[in-house]
This record gives structure tokens, C-alpha cells and sequence, in this order.
């Protein structure tokens, strides 16, 4: 596609409920990011990958979190037993190469309510 | 204290106006910095990079000092089309580390 898409874009879950939200990058982009924005707020680094290989995962807030890339496009984030603070929007973003140092392109992101 | 820091705002300015937001950063080894647009309930869109001599593109001015760890952007001539946030953003130690944003609002 032309560019990073996300699914869903909302998505409403109760306390305790797992969710996995998805997300496809450019084609042929190396790096994926996972981001994570609570309502006034700038963007909160979750995880990277480079291709399949998750570099740094060390902002994901807790084990509750789990994100993949197996085959180095799709990637998806796993929230299991979520909880209320888990709220926000959480955005993807790719870039051509490896490192942080290129232009990254967002998706329009997925919007997590949780009850 | 915050990695990167801005003045939330919201800014609101007349058209035509010139507006400046602030940032600072707080880790000395930082490489790269940017500055990104957010339109409301939209993703963040990269502005324009910034670079140590200053760099211009159309009506935007990026500064950056290192010794002060301080970047700015400059809008010259404001236009409605120009209301958005606008998120500094640091590359630390590899990581690109997002300021909460500064929001503007131009106005007729």
C-alpha cells in the first residue's frame, strides 16, 4: 500500500480482556516502531524492530505487552488482561532503512478504550 | 524531568502573525533532531530535520544549540492551515524521544 496502515482503528475492550492491534509498514521498509499517546501527550516509544529482529523493547510498560514481527512486515501489538491506563492511541511507524535516524512514517494509528 | 520539554501552550495567534516554540532536551549526546506536525486526531508528519547551521524551508526557521541543548522553530506569516501541534522531537542514545507538543491556533 501507499502507506503504514493500522487495524483497527478503534477498538473498545473491557477490563481484563486481551487486544492485538495490527499493523503493516511500507513495503520494503526495514525498521518498525510501535508508539504509544495518551491524550495530550507526545508520543511514548514502545519497541523497535529492525526486519523480524526486535531490537529494543524498552519502553513497553509491562509484561502485559508483547509485540511481534515474525516475517519482517506485519507486526502486532499484544495487550493481554487490559487495564484502564492501557487508554490511548497507540501509533506504528516505519522507516526505508535501519535506525532511528530516517524520516518515519505513521500510520493513523488504533484508538484503545478500555472499560 | 522529561527528556524533551515544551511549552504545551496552546498558542493563539492572528494570520500573518510570526510565532516561536521552544524546546530543550536534556541528554548532552543527542545526534539528530526534528520537528514534527500533528493535525488533530491525525498522525505526526515530519516537518523539516535540524541541523546545528540553522535551517529554513519556505516560511519555517529550525535552530538548533547544542551548548544550551535548545531548538527552535520560527513561522513566519502565519496561515489558518498552520493550526496543528508541532512536536520536538530527539534522537537519544538511538531512540527518537517525542516532546508533548506545543499546540498553535491561527486565527482570521
Amino acid at each position: 500500500g501507499a502507506g503504514v496502515s493500522q487495524s483497527p482503528r478503534y477498538k473498545v475492550a473491557k477490563r481484563g480482556q486481551d487486544v492485538a492491534l495490527r499493523c503493516d509498514p511500507i513495503s520494503g521498509h526495514v525498521s518498525l516502531f510501535w508508539y504509544q499517546q495518551a491524550l495530550g501527550q507526545g508520543p511514548e516509544f514502545l519497541t523497535y524492530f529492525q526486519n523480524e529482529a526486535q531490537l529494543d523493547k524498552s519502553g513497553l510498560p509491562s509484561d502485559r505487552f508483547f509485540a511481534e514481527r515474525p516475517e519482517g512486515s506485519v507486526s502486532t501489538l499484544k495487550i493481554q488482561r487490559t487495564q484502564q491506563e492501557d487508554s490511548a492511541v497507540y501509533l506504528c511507524a516505519s522507516s526505508l532503512a535501519a535506525g532511528w535516524g530516517e524520516k518515519l512514517f505513521f500510520g493513523s494509528g488504533t484508538q484503545l478504550s478500555v472499560l | 524531568r522529561k527528556e524533551v520539554e515544551q511549552d504545551p501552550g496552546p498558542f493563539n495567534v492572528p494570520e500573518g502573525a510570526t510565532v516561536a516554540f521552544n524546546c530543550t532536551y536534556s541528554n548532552s549526546a543527542s545526534q539528530s533532531f526534528f520537528w514534527y506536525r500533528q493535525d488533530c486526531r491525525k498522525e505526526p508528519k515530519l516537518l523539516m530535520s535540524v541541523y546545528s547551521s540553522g535551517n529554513e524551508d519556505g516560511r519555517f526557521t529550525a535552530q538548533l544549540n547544542r551548548a544550551s541543548q535548545y531548538i527552535s522553530l520560527l513561522i513566519r506569516d502565519s496561515k489558518l492551515s498552520d493550526s496543528a501541534t508541532y512536536l520536538c522531537v530527539v534522537n537519544t542514545g538511538g531512540k527518537l524521544i517525542f516532546g508533548q507538543g506545543t499546540e498553535l491556533s491561527v486565527k482570521p
